[in-house]
């Protein structure tokens, strides 16, 4: 039973250019979560998605980040225009329901370097 | 969200048992404690998580105060393996937020 994948692994790009990300969850989970891990510092949550809706998006920057969890295919994190400071790891998570008492599996994350 | 305290770093030695402790004071009725893990370079995993009683996994045990103000992670033998920055989270039963709020954890150091 894969765990969640996320690739690119690893990922460069010059300011200015467009970053996409992806995460395919766990078999049979329908909640996605992103988190963002900026150099030596903790996780912050950005989005969190449920098949084709955003159901949270309070840590999600106001501009030039998007994310979408379409019906059919991976969950996409975009990243317009990307600047230095968006140089960081990201993760996503997957879990089979919503709540306190569900586990959250994350993936072994995408680190972003932007030039 | 209720916050959590724990200390910036801990060591031990392998094979001895570790006590990673955190402070939760203003914890809700329908909060459940849950701890993650963050090995190197990798995403968190999950560990354990409890509501008032103890709880025991094959990763670790979980002891929670009788006022649930405090709880903690304990692991019975610690390996090399378990060098991890462990966060410990509050998470409400009853809200709709599903997110984690991570803090800044407890980093344990584990020697020969």
């Amino acid at each position: 039973n894969a765990g969640v994948m996320q690739n690119p692994r690893h990922l460069v790009r010059r300011r200015g250019q467009e970053a996409r990300l992806r995460c395919s969850p766990m078999k049979g989970h329908s909640h996605v979560y992103w988190y963002r891990q900026l150099p030596e510092e903790g996780l912050k949550f950005m989005v969190y998605l449920q098949k084709e809706n955003i159901i949270d998006e309070s840590g999600m920057p106001k501009e030039r980040f998007s994310a979408e969890f379409p019906k059919e295919g991976p969950s996409i994190l975009r990243i317009q225009q990307v600047v230095r400071g968006d140089s960081a790891a990201y993760f996503c998570a997957s879990s089979l329901a919503q709540g306190a008492t569900n586990e959250q599996f994350f993936g072994p994350g995408t680190r972003l370097t932007v030039l | 969200d209720a916050k959590t305290t724990q200390p910036n770093s801990m060591e031990s030695n392998e094979e001895e048992p570790v006590h990673l402790p955190c402070n939760h004071s203003t914890i809700s009725g329908t909060d459940y404690i849950h701890w993650y893990r963050q090995l190197p370079s990798q995403g968190p995993e999950y560990v354990i998580h409890g509501l008032t009683s103890n709880v025991n996994n094959r990763m670790a045990s979980l002891a929670i105060a009788e006022d649930r103000k405090s709880s903690t992670l304990i692991l019975h033998r610690a390996t090399l393996r378990d060098a991890a920055v462990y966060y410990c989270i509050l998470r409400d039963l009853t809200g709709t937020a599903s997110k984690l709020t991570f803090g800044t954890g407890t980093r344990l150091q584990v020697t020969l």
